[in-house]
């Protein structure tokens, strides 16, 4: 199985900060890395996809770049409705894998 | 837009089986999307289980394939997802989702989960 890695796994921050959270996979997986974002009690949701590539509808504080092993997602002066889990996952291969999730709350 | 529903049991007793059905709409089961189970135990992250094509094609996770099956109803636009043998490691949110194979399938529409506890 591919290994996806996050770090921090914790993430305090304010509104209006820029945020960064890297995800790294055991091994090469070209683009095929997925952002999500989980808020309480909610199913996951699509942010980016294709490692870049902005889900419809998804605000473009969002982006996403890297490919190969080393992944980033920022968000742009953050919006109080950001607060919430973030994962990434790799769809290069199966089974599909998930890394551990970064908790974005209130510094 | 896509929509998914999940529904079965909430409840199944250790050893026997867990019975989920997600029911798509906004969308026929047949277009170029595999159809996937998530699961989420309580405080955890996420576990992909499987996925299916609607030709009936599967891909499973190998940590649970051999007590996993998922299956596609065409004519009710649905599919379905068996876990035999279950135990109390198998408590979790089950999340259906679609995976849309022609942008590299990420899942793209989540149901909005069912909680399923194993218990006696």
């Amino acid at each position: 199985d591919i290994q996806m890695t996050q770090s921090p796994s914790s993430l305090p921050a304010s509104v209006g900060d820029r945020i960064t959270i890297t995800c790294r996979a055991s091994q090469t997986i070209g683009n095929f890395l997925n952002w999500y974002q989980q808020k309480p009690g909610k199913a996951p949701k699509l942010l980016i996809y294709g490692a870049s590539t902005l889900q419809s509808g998804v605000p473009s504080r969002f982006s996403g770049s890297g490919s190969g092993t080393d992944f980033t997602l920022t968000v742009n002066s953050l919006q109080p409705e950001d607060f919430a889990i973030y994962y990434c996952q790799q769809s290069y291969n199966i089974p599909r894998t998930f890394g551990q999730g970064t908790r974005v709350d209130v510094k | 837009q896509v929509q998914l529903q999940e529904s079965g049991p909430g409840l199944v007793k250790p050893s026997e089986t867990l019975s989920l059905t997600c029911t798509v709409s906004g969308s026929s089961i047949s277009s170029t999307y595999y159809w996937g189970w998530m699961r989420q135990p309580p405080g955890k992250g996420l576990e992909w289980i499987g996925s299916i094509y609607h030709s009936g094609h599967t891909y499973y996770n190998p940590s649970l394939r051999s007590r996993v099956i998922i299956t596609v109803d065409t004519s009710k636009n649905q599919f379905s997802l068996k876990l035999s043998s279950v135990t109390a490691a198998d408590t979790a949110i089950y999340y259906c989702a679609s995976e849309f194979r022609d942008n590299g399938y990420p899942l793209d529409y989540w149901g909005q989960g069912t909680r399923v506890t194993v218990s006696s």
